[in-house]
């Protein structure tokens, strides 16, 4: 069973830190993982998906690395604004049932 | 703007009541999902479908039940509401890259 946990829980930055979100995974076979961020009381909003033969994947200041072998995905941050405020869950897609397992989240805050 | 569509919004129900949360995409996706989001217990999997007529349980299915009769739509039936089944309801419907696209949710209580 696909487990995966995602670190820190919790995080709080001043305005214009880059930030490193990590994301580790036990089943390594896996077709693709996503990154989504979920405001308070709203839906998911997907932000990057990476599919297993990709290493990294960029949309504007965000950037998300995957080392399948490893189990791991990094979701890196460039200079961060309190927009950026949200809880980011990491995804990685095993086909098993047609099933996304989700991460436990990080819930950020960046502060004025 | 292509998408997933979700409704209500938000319901109230008593217990025993039944209900049907409607879902609709117009992505041509094939693979759609339900997941309901609790506090402290993530997202996890109702029911999926893999295509028009196909539907099969996740890891939650108790107390719901779907069809899938047009490839547009996925309605998640609750039969007899309870308590339990307070909850935020995503539907997702699935790109041919298993790229997911969520729906913006439906907030159920049962009182």
């Amino acid at each position: 069973k696909q487990e995966v946990t995602q670190i820190p829980a919790a995080l709080s930055v001043p305005e214009g830190e880059n930030l490193v979100l990590n994301c580790s995974f036990t089943d390594s076979a896996i077709y693709n993982l996503q990154w989504f961020r979920q405001d308070p009381g709203k839906g998911l909003t997907s932000l990057l998906l990476i599919q297993s033969s990709q290493r990294e994947q960029t949309s504007g200041r965000l950037n998300a690395s995957l080392d399948k072998s490893s189990g791991r995905s990094t979701l890196y941050i460039a200079a961060s604004q309190p927009g950026d405020s949200a809880t980011y869950l990491c995804a990685p897609f095993t086909g098993t049932a047609s099933k996304l397992t989700f991460g436990t989240g990080t819930r950020l805050q960046v502060t004025l | 703007n292509a998408g997933v569509t979700q409704t209500p919004k938000f319901q109230v129900l008593k217990t025993g009541q039944s209900m049907t949360l409607q879902c609709a995409q117009d992505m041509n996706h094939e693979y759609m999902s339900w997941y309901r989001q609790d506090p402290g217990m993530g997202l996890r999997l109702i029911h999926y479908s893999v295509g028009a007529g196909i539907t099969d349980q996740g890891e939650v299915p108790n107390g719901y039940n779907v069809s899938r009769s047009t490839t547009e739509d996925f309605p998640l039936r609750l039969l007899s509401a309870a308590p339990s089944q307070t909850s935020v309801y995503f539907c997702a419907s699935i790109g041919v890259d298993y790229g997911y696209t969520f729906g913006s949710g439906t907030r159920l209580t049962v009182v």
